[in-house]
């Protein structure tokens, strides 16, 4: 069982569309990052969030922490070609010897 | 430009072999986290590192696998014997916990045991 389920799996789109991924547990986290990464490469860090409901832009990705910490969502406007990649969400689990744990994922394909 | 480096960048070897995969993490850093990534299972951790302490390996086989801080800028992964269903990529990614709970990562080894 994962923690963290990223849906969709897959989405494959055009450019200049929108998209949103999403990341959901049942457990209750102090923070969520996203991750992209692209093949051959190891996961680059986008953002964290950290205070439920909390909204971080960059650029034309924007990132929502849920009001009860169990859920965060990717927004990407007007998807380029460079946007394609694997998103991952990632949080902190385990109490005392907290580890990072991370989602599915979602892997994404931006067509020209 | 802070990055972990980890070698080699590719592995190729024949079941039953030894195999040691290395990682310098960012200078600073605190915790060193060791991940396998595949296609079925995603990123797994396997283990990781505070203050070069081991503080998880439950994710890791123990009776194949083991993982060592032998200083603040060398961790190692070694496998023995491997077998065919250990090949994926491996990652290292160093970070300061808990000021703040992120991974940077290294470039991953990709193992092929045949």
């Amino acid at each position: 069982t994962q923690l963290l389920e990223q849906s969709p799996q897959f989405l494959s789109i055009q450019e200049g569309e929108n998209l949103t991924v999403y990341c959901n547990s049942s457990s209750v986290f102090s923070s969520l990052q996203w991750y992209r990464q692209e093949p051959g490469e190891g996961p680059v860090l986008l953002v964290t969030v950290v205070t439920g409901g909390e909204v971080k832009k960059l650029k034309r990705l924007t990132f929502q922490f849920g009001d009860a910490r169990k859920d965060s969502s990717l927004h990407i406007t007007a998807a380029q070609p460079g946007d394609t990649g694997l998103y991952l969400c990632a949080g902190p689990y385990g109490g005392a010897t907290n580890k990072l744990i991370f989602g599915t994922g979602t892997l994404l394909a931006v067509q020209p | 430009d802070a990055r972990v480096t980890q070698t080699p960048r590719h592995k190729v070897t024949e079941m039953g072999q030894e195999v040691t995969m290395r990682c310098q993490p960012i200078l600073g850093h605190n915790t060193v986290f060791w991940y396998r990534q595949t296609m079925m299972q995603g990123l797994e951790l396997l283990a990781y590192f505070r203050n070069r302490a081991p503080l998880d390996d439950s994710g890791m086989p123990k009776d194949r696998f083991s993982a060592e801080m032998p200083d603040a800028t060398l961790a190692t992964l070694k496998i023995q014997p491997s077998e065919p269903r250990d090949s994926a990529v491996y990652f290292c990614a160093s970070g300061l916990v808990p000021d703040r709970f992120e991974a940077f990562f290294g470039q991953g080894t990709r193992l092929t045991v045949v």
